[in-house]
């Protein structure tokens, strides 16, 4: 079974400081992995997502994010936050040999975003 | 292309009564999910598809019901609402591709509002 793990359901960073927002997971197979952003009252929006292809990913936004297997993690970030980025972010998992055809995503609780002035 | 829409946006239902939620999309998807998003808990799946005619259980399917009688359309049910399923209601649909494709991106619906008194 996979699962999830994000760091801190609250995280706020001042206007222009470096964003970190964390992602653990937990797969017997390799994975992917994504991270969404939802704004308040709308649905997700993929941010970015690892394949395989390359272990930093960049995603829209100015956002990025690190696969580190030995770590486990897939941390997401952005050298400047902006006060638009404030949102929930969800970090997924899906393994690539999801029974049954289903390739649900496993999801994170969520990290709320919080950008003060 | 309007991508995945739901409908309604908001309910308000009583005890035992029963609704039809409905998510249909126009980008010709095989799969589709039904998730709910509670606070706290990010989002889990309840039932999902992976082609017209063919429905599957998630994580959390007791109480709903499902139908794909359509590709573009999939039907989450409720025949007898429980206060415990006051939630927020995401569908999202995703393209599978010549060969298995686990990291092709979910694409989301803007969510329902479901209230049970």
């Amino acid at each position: 079974a996979q699962s999830v793990t994000q760091l801190g359901s609250h995280v706020s960073v001042s206007e222009g400081a470096l964003v970190l927002l964390r992602c653990n997971y937990s797969s017997s197979v390799p994975p992917y992995l994504f991270w969404y952003v939802q704004y308040p009252n709308q649905g997700l929006q993929l941010l970015l997502k690892y394949t395989s292809a390359a272990t930093l990913v960049k995603g829209i936004n100015g956002f990025e994010a690190e696969f580190k297997k030995s770590e486990t993690s897939f941390h997401l970030t952005k050298p400047s936050a902006h006060m638009s980025d404030a949102a929930e972010y969800f970090c997924a998992v899906s393994d690539m040999y999801s029974g049954g055809g289903a390739d649900g995503l496993t999801f994170g609780k969520g990290t709320h975003l919080i950008i003060q002035p | 292309n309007a991508g995945v829409t739901q409908t309604p946006k908001f309910r308000v239902l009583k005890t035992g009564q029963s609704m039809t939620l409905l998510c249909a999309q126009d980008m010709n998807h095989e799969y589709m999910y039904w998730y709910r998003q509670d606070p706290g808990m990010g989002l889990r799946l309840i039932h999902y598809s992976v082609g017209e005619g063919t429905t599957a259980k998630g994580e959390v399917p007791d109480g709903y019901n499902v139908s794909r009688l359509k590709k573009q359309n999939f039907l989450l049910g409720l025949e007898s609402a429980a206060p415990s399923q006051t939630s927020v209601y995401f569908c999202a649909s995703k393209k599978q591709g010549l060969r298995r494709q686990s990291y092709n991106e979910q694409f989301f619906g803007p969510g329902t509002r479901l209230t049970v008194l």
